[in-house]
């Protein structure tokens, strides 16, 4: 069976620090890759997504960036965290479709909670 | 106008009663549509995935979609306290448009 891996669960940064947050999927082979964030009672807001090994296509520019380093492994990142950046990070699979959309619903991991000091 | 609207709640209601949930839309483009179920600290889980119009029953959850009022629903019945959660819909077209509404708190009180 497939399973997502998303760590870390809780991360608090200071402004202007560094972030990696990771993804990785297994059980399954090229998976489309979504990076979401969440924030309270604005719903998920798609930042990337990928389908394929160095493939991102970013949905809204911002002061993250995300790369595909391996087929099932998924890097959120930015060089200098802003205030802003706070809030609930969603990484989620679905099976490859050639686009970036799914065929059917989404698997998400569990979240990673960031905020930024 | 958003493209998917939602009441946020917080929504409470007594173990055994039954929840509905919904969900309006602009975009008539909008052919499939999902609910997701999303725990406290925890990531959106996938419960109904519905295309067409009409109703569509899994156990003690119903999806209702109403494509000319642009109106999606989800019924929950025999509501317990393992339904308390965020309840997030979503819709996708043919093509790239894929949103989530911001969902709605749900309390089921004992």
């Amino acid at each position: 069976s497939q399973t997502i891996h998303q760590w870390p669960a809780t991360l608090v940064q200071p402004v202007g620090s560094p972030l990696s947050l990771e993804c990785t999927v297994e059980g399954t082979s090229n998976p489309n890759l979504y990076w979401y964030r969440q924030a309270a009672g604005r719903g998920l807001q798609l930042l990337f997504y990928s389908v394929g090994i160095g493939q991102i296509s970013s949905e809204v520019p911002q002061n993250l960036s995300a790369s595909r380093p391996q087929d099932r492994q998924f890097i959120l990142s930015s060089k200098k965290l802003l205030l802003s950046d706070s809030g609930f990070y969603l990484c989620a699979w679905s099976v490859g479709g050639g686009q970036g959309v799914p065929i059917g619903g989404y698997t998400f991991g569990s979240g990673t909670r960031l905020t930024v000091v | 106008q958003k493209e998917v609207e939602q009441d946020p709640g917080p929504l409470s209601v007594p173990e055994g009663a039954i929840v509905s949930l919904n969900c309006t839309y602009s975009n008539s483009a909008f052919q499939y549509f999902m609910w997701y179920r999303q725990y406290s600290r925890k990531g959106p889980e996938l419960l109904m995935y519905t295309y067409s119009s009409g109703n569509k029953e899994d156990g003690r959850f119903t999806a209702q979609v109403d494509k000319s009022s642009k109106y999606i629903s989800l019924f929950i019945r025999d509501s317990q306290p393992s339904d308390s959660a965020t309840y997030l819909c979503a819709m996708k077209d043919y093509g790239q448009n894929f949103v989530f509404g911001p969902g709605t708190r749900l309390s089921v009180l004992p």
